[in-house]
């Protein structure tokens, strides 16, 4: 069974940084796209961006509005994704989300995803 | 960037149909996916690849793409499906991820 559970959400303040954990189990971490999601308070569903799996390059993606603030990073001998996250702004807000996708040449979808991780960031 | 556009809210009564459309540019060439989250759940994964279903989701659930369109049919509509409902694609010219906006579905 594929599990993927967050860890290290919390609050912090306007500037400061965190960093969230993604635990994976039931499936081959190495081989897999990992992806953050997020979703601010009662707002839709935003597309963080990836890392791909180092035999793909282990390169990255990143929305914009996060590029040179967060970076992701994996540790495959621990089964786990990281986002760390630094001059956070209190638009961060939000439940983060990790998932597995599933792509091919013309499409990428999301297959499983973690139960989330709660930032708050105040003023 | 690409845009998806989604109703923000449609309604339904039990044992009624819905039908919750996505609208984009060029939808012939790109392959839509929908997600149902209920209440402080995670999403998941309910149609891929315009049409498809996931394992352990029900037929009732079904997938169509036309045109600049793309539709996700509820036959048969039970309380139990009044969730948010997103629809997502892969831009391959950005390579970036895209959600819809999210559709609440209530069932009346």
């Amino acid at each position: 069974e594929v599990q993927l559970v967050e860890s290290g959400g919390g609050l912090v303040k306007s500037g400061g940084s965190l960093r969230l954990s993604c635990a994976a189990s039931g499936f081959t971490f190495s081989n897999a796209w990992m992806n953050w999601v997020r979703q601010a308070p009662g707002k839709g569903l935003e597309w963080v961006g990836r890392i791909k799996s180092k035999t793909d390059g282990g390169t990255t993606d990143y929305t914009a509005p996060v590029k040179g603030r967060f970076t992701f990073s994996r540790d495959d001998s621990k089964n786990t994704l990281y986002l760390q996250m630094n001059s956070l702004k209190t638009e961060d807000t939000a439940v983060y989300y990790c998932a597995t996708d599933y792509c091919t040449s013309t499409t990428c979808y999301f297959n499983y995803w973690g139960q989330g991780a709660l930032v708050t960031v105040s003023s | 960037s690409y845009v998806l556009t989604q109703p923000p809210s449609v309604s339904v009564a039990p044992g009624q149909t819905a039908r919750i459309t996505c609208g984009g540019d060029n939808f012939g060439s790109k392959s839509v996916h929908w997600y149902q989250q209920k209440p402080g759940q995670a999403p998941v994964l309910v149609v891929y690849d315009d049409s498809d279903r996931p394992s352990g989701i029900p037929e009732r659930f079904f997938g169509s793409n036309s045109g600049n369109t793309a539709t996700l049919t509820i036959s048969r509509v039970e309380a139990g499906d009044e969730a948010d409902y997103y629809c997502q694609v892969w831009d391959s010219s950005s390579d970036l991820v895209v959600f819809g906006g999210g559709t609440k579905l209530t069932v009346l």
